[in-house]
């Protein structure tokens, strides 16, 4: 089973500053199937980035995506006050089918 | 507008049994594969289990913890989804979702969630 493991636990950053989350697998993962999300509280999960780098429908220019192989990064250009959230990157395998990192915490500074 | 609704959360007894239903709107249910995704309270996601469209036999996956105990079954006439919990423990308190599968391995649609509480 592949484990990913996201960094740092806690991102405390003012708006307008620039965001980059890592998310790195236990063993080489095909960008294909790597995707991020953002969770607000009290909300379900919203799929961002999916295939490491593709924006998903409605998601804003600022969220990229890259890397590969085990290392992953979201980037967030200038954080927006609605961009304060948690960030889960999601890898899709064999078996468990989709895997979940422990998420980032992106707070306001 | 695309809509996913959960229900059939609750308070439940350790070792006793719930089904959670999701309607979905707005979409072609029947051609997506469909999955429940877990939350505990105040922790990450788990993906609990996932049943495939017609296309591809109605293929059901199960997370390892949950495996034998739960069922995912869907109804397409319906544009319905169900997850039969069975031999329910304490750790299998959480917020349940149900998402769709995008169709490029990962998760597009969800709904908001059904709370189960295991608990004596």
């Amino acid at each position: 089973e592949i484990v990913l493991t996201q960094s740092p636990g806690t991102l405390s950053l003012s708006p307008g500053e620039r965001a980059t989350l890592s998310c790195r697998a236990s063993q080489s993962v095909s960008s294909s199937y790597l995707a991020w999300y953002q969770q607000k509280p009290g909300q379900a999960p919203r799929l961002l980035i999916y295939g490491a780098s593709s924006r998903a429908t409605g998601i804003p220019d600022r969220f990229s995506g890259s890397g590969s192989g085990t290392d992953f990064t979201l980037t967030i250009s200038r954080l927006e006050p609605e961009d304060f959230a948690v960030y889960y990157c999601q890898q899709f395998g064999d078996s468990p089918r989709f895997t979940f990192g422990p998420g980032t915490k992106v707070d306001i500074k | 507008e695309v809509q996913l609704v959960e229900s059939g959360g609750g308070l439940v007894q350790p070792g006793g049994s719930l089904r959670l239903s999701c309607v979905a709107s707005g979409f072609t249910f029947s051609d997506r594969h469909m999955d429940w995704v877990r939350q505990a309270p105040g922790k990450g996601l788990e993906w609990v289990g996932r049943i495939s469209n017609k296309g591809s036999s109605y293929n059901t996956e199960y997370a390892a913890s949950v495996k034998g105990r739960f069922t995912v079954s869907r109804d397409d006439s319906k544009n319905s989804l169900y997850l039969q919990m069975n031999s329910l423990k304490t750790e299998d308190t959480a917020l349940y979702y149900c998402a769709s599968d995008s169709g490029y391995w990962s998760l597009d649609y969800w709904g908001q969630g059904t709370l189960v509480t295991v608990s004596s």
